[in-house]
């Protein structure tokens, strides 16, 4: 089975873009979360989508945003690029982890991103 | 406030050693506990999951342990090698939400 694939793997921006990240789950897992890592804060739950509806949301401004799609691709768009959303964008993909808790998450490569 | 806190920040051991990792969560409402391993700029594969009915898991040369009252979990690592060089973290989730700690870098050295 293919694992989570994301592109691009590297982007760089300028301040004031926007971007797009994109991410396509383990064939059969419905669920697809985001997260952001940094040095300074570490690995951060961005968001999670289940079935085309966003399910869960962790704690980032509105400028971040996402979807899914009905064969379980998810994308991510980050508005007014700052210098602070340079990151590693990593995104996982499992069969229903919100519901319950009992299912691994399988992580991408994820894609960094640097915003100058 | 840090929730998830995991010690040391780096560890160096030569191969062959066995060693524990450490991580402690302040809020002890758990729902489970996963064991992620990090490679350098590459994503996290998962390594162990345990359900808060549980008490440990093992995979091979690992063993995750969890003890909810007092809010610890740790990795045992057995007979260390160089390719289990490599940032350790874990995730706790509870309440749709999942709080990593901010990993332990380990190297082993041949």
């Amino acid at each position: 089975k293919a694992g989570v694939t994301q592109t691009p793997r590297y982007l760089i921006k300028t301040r004031g873009q926007q971007v797009t990240l994109s991410c396509s789950p383990i064939s059969g897992h419905r669920s697809v979360s985001w997260y952001q890592q940094t040095p300074g804060q570490g690995l951060q739950f961005l968001f999670e989508y289940f079935s085309e509806t966003q399910r869960n949301k962790g704690n980032f401004p509105g400028r971040f945003s996402g979807r899914q799609f009905s064969n379980s691709r998810s994308e991510m768009n980050v508005s007014t690029l700052e210098l602070g959303d340079s990151a590693l964008y990593l995104c996982a993909s499992s069969w229903n982890p919100f519901a319950g808790g009992t299912d691994t998450q399988y992580f991408g490569p994820g894609t960094r991103l640097t915003v100058l | 406030k840090q929730e998830v806190t995991q010690i040391p920040a780096a560890l160096s051991v030569p191969e062959g050693e066995n060693l524990v990792l450490n991580c402690s969560f302040t809020d002890s409402a758990i729902y489970n506990l996963q064991w992620f391993r990090q490679d350098p700029g590459k994503g996290l594969t998962s390594l162990l999951l345990i359900q808060s009915s549980q008490r440990e898991q093992t995979s091979g040369r690992l063993n995750a342990s969890l003890d909810k009252s007092s809010g610890r979990s740790t990795l045992y690592i057995a007979a260390s090698q160089p390719g289990d060089s490599a940032t350790y973290l874990c995730a706790k989730y509870n309440n749709n939400d999942m709080r990593f700690g901010a990993g332990t870098r380990l190297t082993v050295k041949p």
